[in-house]
């Protein structure tokens, strides 16, 4: 059956250092994989997207990485700070691209 | 701000009540949808409208019934539901293969 699995519900790492979220997926060929960050009792908000063919991806703090051989993608938060607490969900572009699909998310916490 | 809006924020209906949910982007996109997010669930793909056709429909139950009348609006029909339909209602807007801009949802509570 198709499954998309994040590494953990929650994780609790100190500031400053770099937070590392997993996202496996099983039965799925995803056209691209895409990062959202959900904060309570609002809609995610779209972080960064890489596509099949692409190795890895940066933005400010932020790294992605996706290996469709493993089929995983990895996200990094470098330099963490206590704002970038939040459920961090990764999302598959399935049917040619034209749905997402969503896994169930980590709930990080940075402490001070 | 999205870019993508949703009313009303907060909704609690009774069983026999019929209300609608609103969704309204001015991005320009041409796909719109609908999840829901229970609690301690991932979000569910209810539906899919692309150009204004529907493509998808996850076995959604037909006491939910979608409509988008042009491609900056789309709604939620709601007609006799059940206390386990209480969830975060979100919809979403993308251009095909890009990111989702999702409205803020609307948080529905059944009695």
């Amino acid at each position: 059956s198709q499954k998309i699995e994040q590494n953990s519900e929650a994780l609790n790492i100190q500031e400053g250092k770099t937070a590392t979220l997993t996202c496996n997926y099983t039965n799925y060929s995803p056209a691209y994989l895409q990062w959202y960050r959900q904060d309570p009792g609002r809609g995610p908000v779209f972080l960064l997207l890489i596509r099949e063919n692409e190795k890895e991806k940066r933005k400010e703090r932020l790294k992605v990485t996706f290996d469709t051989t493993l089929k995983q993608s990895l996200f990094h938060i470098t330099a963490s700070q206590p704002a970038d607490s939040a459920t961090y969900l990764c999302a598959l572009g399935v049917n040619y691209g034209q749905n997402f699909v969503f896994g169930p998310g980590t709930r990080l916490s940075v402490l001070p | 701000e999205t870019g993508v809006t949703q009313t009303p924020r907060h909704l609690v209906m009774g069983m026999t009540n019929k209300k609608s949910l609103k969704c309204e982007q001015h991005l320009g996109h041409n796909a719109m949808y609908w999840y829901k997010q229970s609690a301690k669930k991932p979000l569910e793909l209810m539906f899919v409208y692309s150009l204004e056709e529907r493509v998808e429909n996850n076995s959604v139950p037909s006491r939910f019934s979608p409509e988008c009348p042009n491609s900056s609006h789309l709604f939620l029909h709601l007609h006799t539901l059940q206390p386990e339909d209480s969830a975060l209602y979100l919809c979403a807007s993308s251009h095909r293969n890009t990111e989702a801009f999702f409205g803020q949802g609307t948080r529905l509570t059944v009695v």
